[in-house]
């Protein structure tokens, strides 16, 4: 079955720069990619998403790009404030019903 | 979380006694899935039902543990006899049906909070 390994676990940066977080999948089949973001106490909430016909998304200061001959895909923000300090999760589905999850990145921005 | 609203949200049992947790999807989406997350951890998938129809529960623990999404009314996910290890976060999240744009796109509620004391 899909599995899905996410790094960093735990991403501290300043305000102002940039924050990547990364993850792999295992299923070539896999063809749909979202990313949530979970703040303290709430629901994950889908923040963008990608799908296996193109390379990049980008939706103001987010932006994810997918890698599917090495299978991977990647979460950039940039200028990041500190509303932006959340656990943030990448997803593969291969179509159907079962959307296999990252463990997580907690993220921090500090002011 | 584009509607999806689940009930209540924090939820105290003492050991032994049962747990009944609300999902009510979004308006139109027939896909119900339930997930737990312990703290500090991850989202671990438990069932996926559509109306009327357990579609895979291979997440959810065979014993104490069942769920339901009828006809009419919301989802319950419905633990019996509960332990201290049952304490966690189990969110519901909902996709649209199949054939419809985005059903692989799940979206979810705020959570429900168990404790068990």
């Amino acid at each position: 079955g899909e599995n899905v390994e996410q790094h960093p676990s735990t991403l501290s940066v300043q305000e102002g720069d940039s924050a990547v977080i990364k993850c792999t999948y295992s299923d070539s089949a896999s063809n749909y990619f979202p990313w949530y973001k979970q703040e303290l106490g709430k629901g994950p909430q889908l923040i963008i998403d990608i799908r296996s016909n193109v390379g990049e998304k980008k939706d103001q200061r987010i932006a994810v790009t997918l890698n599917k001959t090495a299978k991977h895909f990647s979460l950039h923000i940039t200028e990041t404030q500190p509303e932006d300090s959340a656990v943030y999760f990448c997803a593969a589905n291969t179509g159907g019903f079962k959307t296999i999850f990252g463990a997580g990145t907690r993220l921090f921005v500090k002011a | 979380n584009a509607g999806v609203m689940q009930n209540p949200r924090h939820l105290v049992r003492r050991r032994g006694q049962e747990a009944r947790l609300r999902c009510s999807p979004v308006k139109g989406h027939s896909h119900v899935y339930w997930y737990r997350q312990l703290p500090e951890e991850g989202l671990k998938f438990m069932v996926y039902l559509q109306k009327e129809n357990i579609i895979d529960e291979s997440g959810m623990p065979k014993e104490r543990f069942s769920a339901e999404f009828p006809k009419e009314g919301p989802s319950i996910l419905r633990i019996q006899q509960v332990v201290r290890g049952d304490s966690a976060a189990y969110f519901c999240a909902s996709s649209p049906p199949q054939g419809a744009p985005g059903t692989d796109t799940q979206y979810f509620g705020p959570g429900t909070r168990l404790t068990v004391l």
